[in-house]
């Protein structure tokens, strides 16, 4: 089965600065990677996601890159700030629904 | 457009019982599928149901099952429960079961088993 890790598991950025997340998986058949922030106690939110026959793709301060090749993706947060502060997820499908996940990142952003 | 809808919250349960989770999916949606999340973990995939069939599942022991109803909501059983079965599960829905498929998740139902 597919398998994703993630890292790193633990960042701290100083508010303003940008913050990098980065994944791999195994599963070549995999082709949709959403991105989830998961704030303590709440669900996971699609905060971003891409396609495999896309390369890049940003909305506002979020940005995430795909190297297929590589089967690695990564999540760039611009110009961070406090409220980015929580866990997020990369996760990576093939079918529809069916998601396997990373380990999550505890994202700190210091004021 | 009420989203993902689960119960209850939270549970409760001692070692050997079994346990239901109920989960309701956003209007619509056909495709339900149940994760477990330890903490400090990512999600777990269990389970996945598209138009009441089970398309897929994860590495998980037959204690576990589910099932979809003719509404789309859904039902993950657990029977014969460990302290290792303590865990937030989260049901997510999407609107179908062809790749590129958004999934929006329940708040989840955080189990406990003592």
């Amino acid at each position: 089965g597919e398998n994703v890790e993630q890292h790193p598991s633990t960042l701290s950025v100083q508010e303003g600065d940008s913050a990098v997340i980065k994944c791999t998986y195994s599963d070549s058949a995999s082709n949709y990677f959403p991105w989830y922030k998961q704030e303590l106690g709440k669900r996971p939110q699609l905060i971003i996601d891409i396609r495999s026959n896309v390369g890049e793709k940003k909305d506002q301060r979020i940005a995430v890159t795909l190297n297929k090749t590589a089967k690695h993706f990564s999540l760039h947060i611009t110009e961070t700030q406090p409220e980015d502060s929580a866990v997020y997820f990369c996760a990576a499908s093939s079918t529809g629904n069916q998601f396997y996940f990373g380990t999550g990142t505890s994202l700190t952003v210091i004021p | 457009d009420a989203g993902v809808t689960q119960s209850p919250t939270h549970l409760i349960k001692t070692r050997g019982q079994h346990v239901t989770l109920r989960c309701s999916p956003i209007s619509g949606h056909k495709s339900v599928s149940w994760y477990q999340q330890v903490l400090g973990q990512g999600p777990q995939f269990i389970f996945q149901y598209y138009e009441k069939e089970e398309r897929g599942r994860g590495n998980f022991p037959d204690r576990f099952s589910a099932r979809q109803f003719p509404n789309y909501s859904s039902e993950l059983n657990v029977n014969a429960l460990l302290l290792g079965d303590s865990a937030l599960y989260l049901c997510a829905s999407s609107w179908g079961q062809g790749a590129f498929t958004e999934a929006f998740f329940g708040q989840g139902t955080r189990l406990t088993v003592v």
